[in-house]
Order: structure tokens, then sequence, then C-alpha cells
């Protein structure tokens, strides 16, 4: 089983609340990222992360923020949610640049 | 634009066939993996084939790799009822590291 563990599973707020998605990993992998993706389409890179105190923007412009400031850790923030936000959320991880990524189960934002 | 794109977009089969699934890309690339991702759940891992490599296989799964028509096939022999996921290719353009990943076959096994 995948050891990259994200939560909330579900999640159901308000328009223009903040919310943070959590991502933890305990292989110790470097390199982390984020993922954007609607129901039945394909994924859009958001965020990603090289190491602690490192983030770049993906290529989907994306109104949300991270941070690494533990290794293990990768959360992801919306300071204010709007309907546009309604998602799935995956975050991943992998060993080294160039390799296989270990995916979490995934959140699913929904804004109402 | 997006670098990988998946064809078909859907498979339907019987338990025992075959599936082939295509992948085609745009630009050069260092390695191409091969995910699946069961209904709302994450992607898993399958296989990674590299630039340099033109074939590859885990169980029954055969992924080959043709850079010069910027295309990969994976082949599903035998399938099962629990191969029904949706399975997507996955390319770091030349240089990046990053991957981008395509919209997906949705793949059907019929028991």
């Amino acid at each position: 089983e995948a050891d990259i563990y994200q939560t909330p599973r579900y999640l159901v707020i308000g328009t223009g609340k903040k919310i943070t998605l959590e991502c933890s990993q305990t292989m110790g992998h470097d390199k982390m990222y984020w993922y954007q993706q609607d129901p039945g389409m394909e994924l859009h890179l958001i965020h990603y992360s090289y190491g602690v105190n490192s983030t770049e923007k993906g290529d989907l412009s994306s109104e949300s923020t991270v941070s690494r400031i533990r290794t293990e850790h990768f959360p992801l923030t919306l300071e204010s949610a709007r309907p546009s936000h309604t998602s799935q959320y995956l975050c991943a991880s992998s060993e080294y640049t160039g390799g296989g990524y270990t995916f979490g189960s995934g959140t699913r934002l929904t804004v109402v | 634009s997006q670098q990988g794109e998946e064809d078909p977009q859907a498979l339907s089969i019987q338990e025992g066939e075959n599936a082939t699934m295509n992948c085609s890309y745009k630009t050069s690339i260092n390695n191409l993996q091969w995910y699946r991702q069961n209904s709302g759940r994450g992607l898993v891992h399958l296989i990674l084939i590299r630039s340099n490599e033109r074939e590859k296989h885990s169980g029954r799964l055969r992924v080959t790799l043709d850079t010069s028509k910027k295309s990969s096939s994976l082949l599903i022999t035998a399938s099962r009822a629990a191969d029904t996921a949706s399975y997507f290719c996955a390319t770091d353009a030349s240089g990046t590291y990053k991957y981008i990943f395509g919209t997906g076959t949705r793949l059907k096994v019929l028991a």
C-alpha cells in the first residue's frame, strides 16, 4: 500500500472559506507534487517541490498556495474557496527526479 | 497544450481478451510512465520506460516505446474484471522531469 496520505478524503465547504488540504508521506521522498483532476479528465500539475523550502508553481494556474517546511509534509491551502475550485486534488511523491510517482487517494473538494 | 494523449478514450472488452491502449506525445522525453486509476481514487504506478528502451514487461503488462513516432502502447494480456480502470500515460519533456498526464483510456472488462 502507498505510504502517502491525504486528508480529508471528502470536503464540502462554503464559498469564501479558507481550507488546507493535507498531504504526508513516510517514504522520505524529496520530490512532492499536487495535481488537480476534474472527473474523467486529465491531471494538471499545480504545484511541486524538490525539497524543504523549495516550491514551484506548475503548468496550470492555481489560486492555491503550498509550503514545504518538513520533508514529509506538503499542505495545499486555498485562502478563499470558490465553486470553480471544485475538483479532486491528488498529492504524489517520488524518490528521485524522473522516477515513478506514489499517489495518495486524493481529496474530493466541493465548494458550494 | 497537453503532452500526452491516449487512444482510444474508452475500451470495452470481454474477460480473457487482450487490451491495447496507445499514447502519443509531442516533444522529446526522458521517460514515459503508465498509471492505473480506479474510480475516484489515486493513481497507481504500473511501469516506467526510458527513452533509450523499446519494450518492457511486468507480469501481464507489456509496454512499447517508439521515440521516432513519439508514441507508446500498453498491452494488458488475458484481461480480468479487476483490470477495469482508467489508464494514463505520463511523459516528462526533456530537461524538465515534470510529468504531464494525458486524458486517459477508460477500460471496462466484462465478466
